[in-house]
């Protein structure tokens, strides 16, 4: 079955600087990629999503990147805030339902 | 729209004791799933329903877990008897019929369990 890898588990950045998660997965069917942003006690909300035609997608400060040949895909947040610290999730879909990596833990320092 | 709910938000049972989590997706939703957390580690894929059909129950730990979904509404997941393993949160998510797992998924807020 589908296996996501995603680095680091931690990540600090100061405040204004970018900050960048990377995942890994193994399905070559895996064709949707979302981005779960999860706030301390609050549920997961997608923050941005890519599928498989594209390999770039923007949405303001936020872009995700995807390269199918290497299996990788990445999320970049840039100008980062203090309302940016939470939990990340990447997650890929293919032909098993939306598997999760283990989540990266941000921390943005004013 | 409102949106996923998901019943109690927290629990604390014994080891050995039953407890039922409940899920009411967001309206028109016929895609169900749950989902579980243990600390620290991955979201990681329980069940999928479609309507009142379990189409994927692939993630299911052991047969102590018993999922339901009479009439395609909501959502009930049975631990019974309950395990400390199965501590963690548990959350549910819906989606659109349409796309199935391509679509985006709406989350609940989750279920805390814990057993102690």
């Amino acid at each position: 079955g589908e296996n996501v890898e995603q680095h680091p588990s931690t990540l600090s950045v100061q405040e204004g600087d970018s900050a960048v998660i990377k995942c890994t997965y193994s399905d070559s069917a895996s064709n949707y990629f979302p981005w779960y942003k999860q706030e301390l006690g609050k549920r997961p909300q997608l923050i941005i999503d890519i599928r498989s035609n594209v390999g770039e997608k923007k949405d303001q400060r936020i872009a995700v990147t995807l390269n199918k040949t290497a299996k990788h895909f990445s999320l970049h947040i840039t100008e980062t805030q203090p309302e940016d610290s939470a939990v990340y999730f990447c997650a890929s879909v293919g032909n098993t339902p939306l598997v999760f990596g283990k989540g990266t833990r941000l921390s943005v320092i004013a | 729209e409102a949106g996923v709910t998901q019943f109690p938000s927290h629990s604390v049972i014994e080891k050995g004791q039953t407890v039922t989590l409940r899920c009411d997706p967001i309206s028109g939703h016929d895609n169900l799933y749950w989902y579980r957390r243990v600390m620290g580690k991955e979201i990681k894929f329980l069940l999928h329903f479609v309507k009142e059909s379990k189409q994927d129950e692939s993630g299911m730990p052991n047969n102590r877990f018993l999922a339901e979904r009479t009439g395609g509404t909501y959502s009930t997941l049975k631990v019974q008897p309950a395990e400390l393993e199965d501590s963690g949160v548990y959350f549910c998510a819906s989606s659109r019929r349409t796309g199935g797992s391509r679509t985006p998924l709406h989350f609940g807020n989750g279920t805390r369990l814990t057993v102690t």
